[in-house]
């Protein structure tokens, strides 16, 4: 069981928008920067967005990340083939002094 | 550019012992936090343990806190992970990340390709 959590998957056609959401609570999300990281198919994780909205050189604009209270989303606009992955997000919990992680959202781009 | 690169796993029996190693290389790695986080197969995401830059602390997640130790070489560029006490529910790929400016603990911002560990009789 994830401490935060997130749907298990999402799904898209081409040049589409999508957005994952990410549910925590007062002691992550609703006190401490949000994260997102991508992880296409048998690869490692890449870090995809930083303190809730900020894009890491080289990521496309494409990519946005939003806070609001205890909840987090990524939005992906132009849905693109090679998009197609796992998304995770993530924040540091104060109750368990470390990182913790949604479950991941698996993108289908149809 | 960052590299960090894993070593170290393999197959192991419940209870056995097994030390990754981190090889870093592309940054000034004393003067980065790093990380391991895990990824049982087909999964999700687990961090597991993170040391300062110079050594002078580390934390665990709960599921690894008195089995596993996190360490680090900085005059060797790096950062390795003891397990001991090894259970199945150990089975996972481990990533070594570095840790993302300001404070350290809080994110990744670059990961290694993963080490297979396999806990199994």
């Amino acid at each position: 069981q994830s401490v935060l959590t997130q749907p298990p998957s999402a799904s898209g056609t081409p040049g589409q928008r999508v957005t994952i959401s990410c549910s925590g609570s007062s002691s992550n999300i609703g006190s401490n920067y949000v994260y997102w990281y991508q992880q296409l198919p048998g690869t490692a994780p890449k870090l995809l967005i930083y303190r809730n909205n900020q894009r890491p050189s080289g990521v496309p604009d494409r990519f946005s990340g939003s806070r609001s209270g205890t909840s987090a989303s990524l939005a992906i606009s132009g849905l693109r083939s090679e998009d197609e992955a796992d998304y995770y997000c993530a924040a540091w919990d104060d109750s368990l002094s470390g990182p913790v992680f949604g479950g991941g959202t698996k993108l289908t781009v149809l | 550019q960052v590299q960090l690169v894993e070593s170290g796993g393999g197959v192991v029996q419940p209870g056995g012992s097994l030390r990754l190693s981190c090889a870093a290389s592309g940054f000034t790695f004393s003067s980065y936090g790093m990380h391991w986080v895990r990824q049982a197969p087909g999964k999700g995401l687990e961090w597991v343990a993170f040391i300062w830059f110079d050594g002078s602390n580390k934390i665990y997640g709960d599921s690894v806190k008195g089995r596993f130790t996190i360490s680090r070489d900085n005059s060797k560029n790096t950062l390795y992970l003891q397990m001991n006490s090894l259970r199945t529910e150990d089975t996972a790929i481990y990533y070594c990340a570095k840790g993302g400016g300001g404070d350290q603990r809080e994110f990744f911002d670059y990961w290694g390709q993963g080490t297979l560990v396999t806990v199994s009789s």
